[in-house]
């Protein structure tokens, strides 16, 4: 079964430095997303991408935080100058058609631990 | 904007019996409702969802039920077994707002053997 597949797995980053959390979609996805989930805490929607644009953001997508489908394959998501409470798991996914809901299928995440 | 509101956020059932978790919204124009599993220090995985146009929808042990009038979603786990603990994620969303999803809580399972 196709699955999401993000890179790297662990992260570690001092605080102030840029930083590139990278995800491959499945295939043939149209919506790709990322969300965070801090430790112990809900998974948070951070920002909807379809058609090489930015559909939806939310409030914890600031100017340092920036997506960018550089290739057919590869949904980046870069935070510009990271700070403490940026430590979390990212997770990207992705869902296929846009004409309704579709399930979103979660990649098994990048833990980020801001120093 | 939408708020989901998850409960109980722990549930310790025997196993074998039935685990039931609710979930309540605050948009109505949501009209997807997906729930997710957990386990520990792994991605959330999509066990069941429920469109706004159906009632109920089971598969195998696991069903939802949706109540659109009063905002509020079910998940119901019967014959509970041991691999079944977990924390589970109830979510929503709108298409029209960008079809992100909004989490509850989540419920943290344990099935006791």
């Amino acid at each position: 079964e196709p699955e999401v597949t993000q890179t790297p797995s662990h992260q570690v980053t001092q605080m102030g430095q840029e930083v590139i959390l990278r995800c491959v979609p499945i295939s043939n996805h149209l919506y790709f997303y990322w969300y965070r989930q801090i430790l112990g805490q809900k998974v948070e929607f951070l920002v909807s991408f379809y058609n090489n644009e930015i559909s939806e953001k939310s409030e914890i997508f600031d100017d340092q935080f920036s997506v960018e489908r550089p290739d057919g394959s590869n949904f980046t998501l870069k935070i510009r100058s990271t700070k403490l409470e940026d430590s979390a798991m990212y997770f990207c996914a992705s869902s296929d058609s846009g004409f309704s809901n579709q399930p979103q299928h979660f990649g098994d995440g990048t833990r980020l631990s801001i120093l | 904007g939408e708020n989901v509101e998850q409960h109980p956020s722990t549930l310790s059932v025997q196993e074998g019996d039935s685990a039931v978790i609710k979930c309540t919204y605050s948009d109505s124009a949501s009209n997807y409702f997906p729930w997710y599993k957990q386990e520990l220090g792994k991605r959330p995985q999509l066990i069941i969802d429920i469109r706004s146009n159906v009632g109920e929808k089971k598969d195998q042990r696991i069903a939802v039920t949706l109540n659109k009038t009063a905002k509020h979603f079910s998940l119901h786990i019967t014959e509970t077994q041991p691999e079944d603990s977990a924390v589970y994620f109830c979510a929503a969303s709108i298409k029209a707002a960008g079809n992100k999803l909004t989490f509850g809580g989540g419920t943290r399972v344990l099935v006791k053997p």
